[in-house]
């Protein structure tokens, strides 16, 4: 099946800094998309990016379907943002896959 | 948005006994559900998909006899774990795919989760 892989697997970030998270997968895929995952668990959908580029707010995603890859900016990291990044693919008719997350902590 | 409720969103019960967790959505028709575990500060690890109306397929190393899935409608799933004991504590998520009124993508909805703990 298709493969995930996210990087950094850990970022500690000092707040108002900016990042970029990395997603790799190993196919074509119909869709992607970028999760939030709060410290209950609930899965907040950031974005829906198959391919281009999108922003909402101080986020951005870009996904280049070509080269297999997207990317997650975050800009001006506030401590809200802590939290688990998951990317997801979808390829096929086959359920979200998910990616191993990365583990983001903005401190004050 | 389109929305999936979860019930219980936690739950603590006895080695032995089984536990039911209802998997709703709430203003879409789910041509499809799916269910997740997730262990402490590990990814999300597809369980099974099922269908309405017809058997889940669950994911190998996943024992169905243990993890009762059923999809009485397109909008409730619910899944049984049976005999639990302290390793299927886990966080558990619900999915739930279908065409939303407003949006063009197929896409999958996640539910809230429940917090199982086995004693």
């Amino acid at each position: 099946g298709i493969q995930v892989e996210q990087s950094p697997p850990d970022l500690i970030l000092q707040e108002g800094a900016n990042s970029t998270l990395r997603c790799n997968f190993s196919d074509s895929v119909n869709n992607l998309q970028w999760f939030h995952q709060n410290p209950w668990g609930q899965l907040i959908n950031l974005f829906y990016i198959p391919s281009g580029t999108k922003q909402n707010g101080r986020l951005s995603a870009t996904t280049v379907a070509t080269e297999r890859y997207s990317l997650l900016y975050i800009s001006s990291s506030q401590t809200t943002d802590s939290g688990v990044y998951f990317c997801a693919v979808l390829s096929g008719n086959t359920p979200l896959v998910f990616g191993k997350g990365t583990r983001l902590s903005v401190i004050a | 948005g389109a929305v999936v409720s979860q019930h219980p969103s936690r739950v603590i019960c006895k080695s032995g006994t089984s536990v039911k967790i209802e998997c709703r959505s709430l203003d879409f028709q789910a041509t499809t559900m799916f269910w997740y575990r997730q262990f402490p500060k590990q990814s999300l690890m597809l369980m099974a998909t099922s269908n309405e109306g017809s058997k889940a397929t669950y994911e190998q190393g996943v024992e169905k006899d243990k993890f009762l899935i059923n999809h009485a409608s397109l909008t409730l799933s619910t899944l049984t774990v049976t005999s639990a004991h302290p390793e299927d504590s886990s966080f558990y998520i619900c999915s739930a795919r279908g065409l939303v009124p407003g949006l063009v993508t197929d896409t999958q909805y996640f539910g809230p989760g429940t917090r199982l703990t086995v004693l």
